[in-house]
């Protein structure tokens, strides 16, 4: 069974500070890793996703991602945080064939909520 | 990428009555999910609908409870029966879709239900 961890409940970082939002993951085949944001009222917004290649990925509204397989990790960053990131960030797994075909179960951690101070 | 609308946005409902949950895209698509966030929780999957076959659900929900519908391959429904307040949440939908060479899912807006 896949699953996905975000240690953190809370993240809270100043303005113009770089952010760190953890994730680890467990999945039995090739992961496919994404990380979605959710503001308040609002529906979930994807971020990034990791797929194959380069192990950093970069996203919408200047995130980054970092793939890192021996530690099973996928933690979201940014250079400098704006006050409007703040927000509920999801990181989420499915396992998929080489063809990219798979239909496999998208897990959900448990979110994270990203607080940025002015 | 592929465009969602849910209707309604939001509701109101009385414990024991049923609450029908309308999901459209602007592209046809295989498979469609429906997912569960309770009050300060994570996405849980209640069921994937694939058009012409029955859905199939996730441990801990079963069809009588939420009932889905895939007319077509634009469209779904769920709907939460007799409600109770354990079942305020927001409900979304979902659907895989074809980018470049691989599946991505994309959520519509979702539905934020409040039962009393």
């Amino acid at each position: 069974a896949q699953s996905v961890a975000q240690p953190e409940d809370q993240v809270n970082v100043a303005e113009g500070n770089p952010l760190t939002v953890k994730c680890t993951y467990s999945v039995s085949g090739n992961p496919y890793l994404f990380w979605y944001v959710q503001y308040p009222n609002r529906g979930l917004q994807f971020l990034l996703k990791y797929i194959t290649g380069d192990n950093l990925v970069k996203g919408s509204y200047g995130f980054e991602a970092e793939f890192n397989k021996s530690q099973t990790s996928f933690h979201l960053k940014k250079p400098s945080a704006l006050v409007s990131d703040s927000a509920l960030y999801f990181c989420a797994v499915r396992d998929y064939n080489a063809g990219g075909t798979s239909y496999g179960k998208l897990t959900f951690g448990q979110g994270t909520i990203l607080t940025v101070h002015p | 990428s592929a465009v969602i609308s849910q209707k309604p946005s939001r509701d109101i409902c009385q414990r024991g009555t049923s609450l029908t949950i309308q999901c459209q895209v602007d592209s046809q698509v295989t498979m469609m999910f429906w997912y569960r966030q309770q009050p300060g929780q994570s996405l849980t999957l209640i069921a994937t609908a694939n058009q012409g076959s029955e859905a199939t659900y996730e441990s801990g929900f079963v069809i009588d409870k939420f009932p889905i519908s895939r007319p077509n391959l634009t469209f779904s429904t769920l709907t939460v029966s007799n409600m109770s307040p354990e079942d305020s949440s927001i409900y979304l939908c979902s659907v895989d879709f074809r980018v470049s060479s691989y599946n991505e899912q994309f959520f519509g807006p979702g539905t934020r239900l409040t039962v009393l």
